[in-house]
């Protein structure tokens, strides 16, 4: 079986900060995903990938910044950290099915 | 409404117990899949339907394309259980992926 890996798992920040959340899957699905969740809301799409080097805009990509250089991998750079802003941020990938990363935890001080 | 309106918000059984959850579709959807996220924040792919009823274990999934629903049913409730199912479902036009907010699920002893 494939695994997601997600790094960093905890992620603390300044207000202003660039940051970037790293993915890698070993699926060798074509697309790839990244999520936010709020806590006790549920998933919203920021940014996906049909394959390497395409990206597609989610419903909430203003404010971040992706890159897919290669089909294994798919970054997520927040481009500003906002202040007192918590997300858990989540990275997939799919053939038909959805497969998630455990996820990075963002606190922005 | 929304897309993806999915029921109950939060469940409580007690072990052993028997219930169901429920998504409702605003219009036609490709295909649907739910999730449970554990108390980690950890995300399972449990099923992916195209059409018609899968099992595994104690968990079952039908998806209605034409009633635009789609049911997950727990039998026997374990504590293990425990924690926030998500369903998705793939939009016939675009298929992009739509979230409903999820059913908190706690299961007592």
């Amino acid at each position: 079986g494939g695994i997601i890996t997600q790094t960093p798992k905890f992620l603390i920040g300044q207000e202003g900060q660039k940051l970037t959340l790293k993915c890698q899957q070993n699926f060798n699905h074509d697309t790839m995903y990244w999520y936010r969740q709020d806590s006790g809301k549920g998933l919203r799409l920021i940014y996906y990938s049909i394959t390497e080097n395409d990206l597609q805009k989610g419903d909430l990509s203003e404010g971040y910044d992706a890159s897919r250089e290669k089909k294994s991998s798919f970054s997520l750079t927040v481009t500003s950290a906002q202040k007192n802003e918590m997300a858990v941020f989540l990275c997939a990938s799919s053939s038909e099915r959805l497969f998630f990363g455990h996820g990075t935890k963002l606190s922005v001080l | 409404g929304m897309p993806v309106e999915q029921n109950p918000p939060a469940l409580s059984l007690y072990e052993g117990a028997d219930s169901g959850l429920r998504c409702n579709f605003s219009t036609t959807m490709k295909s649907v899949q739910w999730f449970q996220q554990n108390h980690r924040g950890r995300l399972i792919t449990l099923f992916y339907l195209a059409q018609g009823t899968k099992e595994n274990g104690r968990l079952k999934s039908t998806f209605n394309s034409k009633e635009r629903y789609s049911t997950l049913h727990i039998k026997d409730a374990q504590l293990e259980d425990s924690g926030t199912y998500f369903c998705a479902a793939e939009d016939g036009d675009n298929s992009k992926l739509i979230w409903g907010l999820g059913t908190s699920l706690v299961v007592n002893p």
